[in-house]
């Protein structure tokens, strides 16, 4: 079936880091990809997407690229901030249904 | 204001004490889903709806019911709760089955069982 690997965390940067959180996903057919951000104490908000091969979804200083010859989606951030201090989840939807697979978090903590 | 709103967003109750998470939504969304977060196992579907009168289940729908009786509201119901289903809930709704949509969630449920 379906599956989206995210790299464990937690992650720890000071500011202004450069990011990186790896996704890796198997998928039958041309999936749809999402990151998505879970601050503390609220639901999970959709930070980018991409559709299809080599689509570059960006939100807020982030990016992921969909890169189908590697089966990844890694997002991406040039220079973090506190506030960017969340769990970060890489999602994908998958060609003719719409039943989501989620991966596990990943944890970002930010230090000033 | 889009949202999903889930109520309450905290509750302890006791074994085998039925109760009622709500969840509605105010996008006229038509699919819409709960999830269950619990540490180390990320989300984990319970149930789905794609539509009106339309349900199905998700990964883990034991000791979990469902309705969609408007297309607005999807409650979640625990006939008889127990202590594994101490969890962090959430409600998400999407505009149609298709894969460019994203979800949008609820704020989530805290749910204690003693």
């Amino acid at each position: 079936g379906d599956s989206v690997t995210q790299m464990e965390g937690p992650v720890t940067l000071s500011e202004e880091a450069f990011l990186t959180i790896n996704c890796t996903y198997t998928a039958t057919g041309y999936p749809s990809l999402f990151w998505y951000v879970q601050y503390p104490g609220e639901g999970l908000q959709l930070l980018l997407k991409a559709t299809k091969a080599d689509d570059k979804g960006s939100n807020k200083g982030f990016e992921a690229t969909y890169r189908k010859e590697t089966t990844s989606f890694h997002l991406e951030k040039g220079s973090v901030q506190v506030s960017d201090s969340a769990v970060y989840f890489c999602a994908l939807s998958p060609g003719g249904s719409y039943i989501p697979t989620f991966g596990r978090g990943t944890s970002l903590i930010v230090h000033p | 204001e889009a949202q999903v709103t889930q109520n309450p967003r905290y509750l302890i109750t006791v074994t085998g004490k039925k109760l009622t998470v709500t969840c509605s939504q105010n996008m006229n969304h038509e699919y819409m889903s709960w999830y269950r977060q619990d540490p180390g196992l990320g989300l984990r579907q319970i149930y789905y709806s794609m539509n009106v009168e339309v349900t199905d289940k998700g990964d883990v729908p034991e000791g979990y019911k469902v309705s969609r009786k408007e297309k607005r509201n999807f409650p979640l119901i625990l006939e008889s709760p127990s202590p594994n289903q101490t969890s962090l809930y959430f409600c998400a709704s999407s505009l149609r089955q298709g894969v460019n949509y994203g979800y949008t969630f609820g704020s989530g449920t805290r749910l204690t069982v003693v």
